[in-house]
Order: C-alpha cells, then structure tokens, then sequence
C-alpha cells in the first residue's frame, strides 16, 4: 500500500526559504509515471494547489506561486521536495504531499509550517 | 484560474438523512470533477473522480453527477462516519482549484 510522509521544519522566519521533503513507501516513485503534488492548506482555510512534479523532473506550477516554488525529485532516495522561498505569513499552512495528477490519492498526513519569527 | 463554488458553506443534518452538496465552476469543465472528504486533523480523503465515479474502497451510498458547471455529490443515508468537510476540485485545466468546502454537522 502506497504511503507519503512528509518531512520538515515546523517553523520558518519570513523572508526565508520553507524547505519539505515527501518521501514514499510501499512503491518506487518513478516506477509507476505517476505525478506526485504539493497541496497546502492554511489553518482554518481551504485547499490551494502548489505545483507537481512527473517522476521524469517535469514541473508544473500554480502562476499563484510559481516565482517562489521549486519542486524536485530524487528518485535513489524515492523522495520528492518542495521550496518556497522569501515566505511570509501567508505562507503558514499545513503542507501535504500527494500522488496524482488530475485528482490525488492517496495523500500524506500532512506537516504544519509557522512563518514566523 | 477557474473558480469552484460549493453551497452550502455547512449544513446540519442526521444519521439516516440524504444530504446533497452542490459544486458549481465558472466554466465548463466538462467531467473533470474530484470530490473529497477532510476529518478534522486528517488529510483529504479522494471519493469520486470525474463526476461520478467511485473511488476504490468509498462506501456505496456517496455518488456523484454533472457535468458541465454544475455537479452534485449526495451521501444516501449519512452515517456517524460522514460527518466532515466535502471539497470539490476542478481537474479540467491548471491550476487545480477546490471549492472552499462544506462542512456536514450533527443536527
């Protein structure tokens, strides 16, 4: 059964880069070609799509994010990361990692990010 | 960026009920609509997938429709389980946007 988890400092200072790790078990993340996704929530808000990356290094952005977003892919460590970078407030969210393209499943758990200093 | 729209925002309702929610896009998105399920504290949870179809393992009584603009998620008797936030999610055209959820209380 495929799981994502994901990993990362909980806290960041505005101005500074968010860095999370996904890293997926029970599959090989490049076996599959499938997409693998940054969703992210902020507390008490809804759901905002920040970009996937295909297991070849193909990314997709949202335009919403896309001069701070970098999205990458290590496949010997069958990992995926996100960086967002010069991050503010409005960067604080729950992160979560997902498989898929048009629709995600399954998704990780999820990891609350603080911008804050 | 194409605009999701749920109503309600919440609704309460009891075990045993029929509780429809309603999607609607700012644009035709034909079929590419996704609908999921969020428990407090917990990642969403995929239901359906292109309008109407269920995913593998979502219980038989959750069931999609629409097409176009306009789409509907119904859960035919809600169980204790259901109670929680619904999202849709245009798959049409990037970016993927979500509606801004409705949430499912006890009434």
């Amino acid at each position: 059964q495929l799981q994502l988890q994901e990993s990362g400092p909980g806290l960041v200072k505005p101005s500074e880069t968010l860095s999370l790790t996904c890293t997926v078990s029970g599959g090989s993340i490049s076996s599959s070609s499938d997409y693998w996704g940054w969703i992210r929530q902020p507390p008490g808000k809804g759901l905002e799509w920040i970009g996937s990356i295909f297991y070849s290094g193909n990314t997709y952005y949202n335009p919403s994010l896309k001069s701070r977003v970098t999205i990458s892919v290590d496949t010997s460590k069958n990992q995926f990361s996100l960086k967002v970078s010069s991050v503010t407030a409005a960067d604080t969210a729950v992160y979560y990692c997902a498989r898929g393209w048009r629709s995600f499943d399954p998704w990780g758990q999820g990891t609350l990010v603080t911008v804050s200093s | 960026d194409i605009q999701m729209t749920q109503s309600p925002s919440s609704l309460s309702a009891s075990v045993g009920d029929r509780v429809t929610i309603t999607c609607r896009a700012s644009q035709s998105i034909r079929n590419y609509l996704n609908w999921y399920q969020q428990k407090p504290g917990k990642a969403p949870k995929l239901l359906i997938h292109t309008a109407s179809s269920l995913q593998s393992g979502v219980p038989s009584r959750f069931s999609g429709s629409g097409s176009g603009t306009d789409f509907t998620l119904t859960i035919s008797s809600l169980q204790p389980e259901d109670f929680a936030t619904y999202y849709c999610q245009q798959s049409y055209s990037p970016p993927w946007t979500f509606g801004q959820g409705t949430k499912v209380e006890v009434k």
